[in-house]
């Protein structure tokens, strides 16, 4: 059961445009969302992260937006460079009694921006 | 860099072999966390350990095991390894599984790659 959902596993762009890469998921318990950064052969690097009392989070170039009705989330990255190709991946949490942090992870979509 | 050291870089070794993944979380971090990225495969938790004690328990195999130290670097030990055990490991650290709920982000290391022939 594939609680987190990257649907699209690539997505290219040009230079300058904007990177949209989405997420979706299934359990409404889901209230913390992150996005992470792997370029290959490297451990994944947190980009940005949103609560679910928010609908949008933004720093510097990436934004996050999340449609909790929808249970779906955005990354969009603007402008998109070349350093911005890789795999993107999106994560979540649950509050709970347990008090566990443990991230659910999406598959997984591979940006690249081309010159 | 994310200041979570992670030893050994690559590894490779025989069916039924056991070996030991090392991980030194970034400092000040309390809580440690393991996943597998298998070939094609999101990242998959395994465990979680917070300050010497095990907090929670993902899909992690009867023939994996952790354990956290009294200077928070934990261990996961892999036995009888498989073919299907050949996978990047990544460990993570973050300040406190209790108080913010979860809230806190995951800073990874660069992984250990596990090749079992």
């Amino acid at each position: 059961d594939q609680q987190v959902k990257q649907n699209s596993p690539s997505l290219s762009v040009q230079e300058g445009r904007i990177s949209i890469l989405n997420c979706d998921y299934t359990n409404s318990m889901f209230d913390y969302f992150l996005w992470y950064k792997k370029y290959p052969a490297e451990g994944p690097t947190f980009l940005i992260s949103i609560s679910s009392i928010k609908d949008k989070n933004e720093d510097g170039r990436f934004t996050v937006f999340l449609n909790k009705s929808a249970k779906h989330l955005s990354l969009h990255i603007v402008p998109s460079q070349p350093g911005d190709s890789a795999v993107y991946f999106c994560a979540a949490s649950a509050a709970g009694s347990s008090n566990t942090g443990k991230l659910i992870f999406g598959q997984g979509t591979t940006l690249q921006v081309k010159p | 860099d994310s200041g979570v050291t992670q030893t050994p870089k690559h590894l490779i070794t025989a069916t039924g072999q056991r070996v030991t993944l090392r991980c030194s979380p970034r400092s000040g971090d309390l809580s440690v966390y393991w996943y597998q990225q298998s070939l094609d495969q999101g990242l998959q938790f395994l465990i979680q350990y917070y300050n010497g004690e095990e907090r929670a328990k993902g899909n992690i195999l009867e023939r994996f095991s952790a354990q956290q130290f009294p200077d928070l670097h934990s261990e996961l030990n892999l036995s009888s390894l498989e073919l299907g055990d050949s996978a990047l490991y990544f460990c993570a650290s973050s300040v406190d599984v209790g108080l913010a709920g979860g809230r806190e982000t995951q800073y990874f290391g660069p992984g250990t790659r596990l090749l079992v022939l």
